[in-house]
């Protein structure tokens, strides 16, 4: 199983909804990321997480608010996101932080728009 | 801090042609030079990757190559077919141990059957 699995694919709010987009991997890795994307742009780094801990958090709003329960999965909750907000997340994850941690491998992606 | 900068954005050849795409990275210190393939509607994937002490990488029809003195890195494709239509980006990781890649800014690839 070499896949990372993103739930909803899709995914409409308002501005004062709170949601949560869902990551999971079983490939054994200890490295997950969240990522964002906008239309013809490179995905953007927003959090990583080594071993179920936040190692990284690339001065995200805190209306993000990234969740790790475990090696497996991973959360990103929203709450009160703008329109700019709008844009594809991707979930990733690799065996290890590093550039000797291995492929990074990404999920599909949830399309978010806000309302 | 790093950057990297990628050419052309925009690529159309005829199928059976090359395609060469073309990174420029700033911090000297990074190591490792992945580059993926993202189709429409899908999550990026790796296709090939190099790090800083091999000059060349050669993977069936894909084959990279880093120059660290020019701090540059190409990817090339030989002979290519419709289905490599897709936008692709290089990255460069800090020699750091941390998860930060840095991407370009991606080049749509067009192959024209």
């Amino acid at each position: 199983d070499t896949e990372v699995t993103q739930t909803p694919k899709h995914l409409v709010m308002g501005m004062t909804n709170k949601k949560s987009l869902k990551c999971e991997q079983h490939m054994g890795h200890r490295a997950m990321y969240w990522y964002k994307q906008k239309a013809k742009k490179p995905p953007e780094l927003m959090f990583v997480y080594s071993y179920e801990k936040l190692s990284i958090n690339e001065s995200v709003p805190s209306r993000f608010s990234p969740e790790c329960p475990n090696s497996s999965l991973l959360n990103l909750h929203l709450h009160a996101l703008q329109p700019e907000d709008s844009a594809l997340y991707l979930c990733a994850s690799s065996l290890m932080t590093g550039p000797l941690g291995g492929e990074l491998f990404f999920g599909e992606g949830s399309r978010l728009t806000v309302l | 801090g790093e950057n990297v900068e990628q050419h052309p954005s925009t690529l159309s050849v005829q199928e059976g042609d090359s395609a060469v795409i073309k990174c420029t990275y700033s911090d000297s210190a990074s190591n490792y030079f992945p580059w993926y393939k993202q189709e429409l509607g899908k999550g990026p994937q790796l296709i090939i990757d190099i790090r800083s002490n091999v000059g060349e990488k050669k993977d069936q029809r894909i084959a990279v190559t880093l120059n660290k003195t020019a701090k540059h890195f190409s990817l090339h494709i030989t002979e290519t077919q419709p289905e490599d239509s897709a936008v692709y980006f290089c990255a460069a990781h800090l020699s750091s141990n941390t998860g930060k890649l840095i991407f370009g800014q991606g080049t749509t690839l067009q192959v024209k059957p």
